[in-house]
């Protein structure tokens, strides 16, 4: 089946520790993205990602970093920098048009330990 | 900068009975509005989504429909059943705004259909 795959589904990150969090798509689209939810909220962008090796700050990327070798993947990386994080972060996919939907994966879920 | 707003937060209403959700956004530039499904610790579920130039789409019991140049769109489910409790999120895609591949998303109504 075609979809979207986040991993891990939950994440424990110490004090000062980057994590990364894996989104892999097979549904052949251009476009990949990451979100942030908080509990009550709706969801913020973090980045984007249009093609291959490129990508953009959405509204909240101050203490994130992603990477967009593969058209497949679009990992996020939550780094020290980023001093409140947890939240449910989500991983979306879409095809290049920008009348098409986006698509959602599962989720994982980041804690401070 | 976009703001989409979903009223009420919660809703609770007993099964069988046909109910509305809504939402509004400030810009009506917009290119499309989606509705998702929320599942507790799930991801989204795409449900329907309106182009800017339709007024409304239908699957099954639900039926979106969008008023672009007031702001608004609802979001219609016949017959409720308690499998339909979820948050339901709206999401406009802004062609005004630095991205057109950007969503904004509203807060979402939480739904209980009692049984």
């Amino acid at each position: 089946d075609g979809g979207i795959t986040q991993s891990p589904k939950y994440l424990f990150r110490k004090e000062g520790q980057n994590v990364t969090l894996s989104c892999e798509q097979n549904l052949n689209h251009d476009a990949m993205y990451w979100y942030r939810q908080d509990p009550g909220q709706g969801l913020r962008l973090i980045y984007y990602s249009q093609i291959v090796n490129d990508f953009q700050k959405g509204d909240i990327a101050e203490g994130y970093s992603v990477s967009r070798e593969k058209k497949e993947s679009f990992p996020l990386t939550v780094t020290s920098a980023q001093k409140n994080p947890t939240a449910f972060y989500l991983c979306a996919s879409s095809r290049g048009n920008s009348n098409q939907p986006q698509h959602f994966g599962d989720g994982t879920r980041l804690s401070i330990l | 900068k976009q703001e989409v707003t979903q009223i009420p937060a919660a809703l609770s209403v007993p099964e069988g009975e046909n109910l509305v959700l809504n939402c509004s956004f400030t810009d009506s530039a917009i290119y499309n509005l989606q509705w998702f499904r929320q599942d507790p610790g799930k991801g989204l579920t795409s449900l329907l989504l309106i182009q800017s130039s339709q007024r409304e789409q239908t699957s099954g019991r639900l039926n979106a429909s969008l008023d672009k140049s007031s702001g608004r769109s609802t979001l219609y489910i016949a017959a409720s059943q308690p499998g339909d409790s979820a948050t339901y999120l709206c999401a406009v895609r802004s062609s005004s705004s630095g991205s057109a591949r950007q969503l904004t998303f509203g807060s979402g109504t939480q739904l209980t259909v009692l049984p």
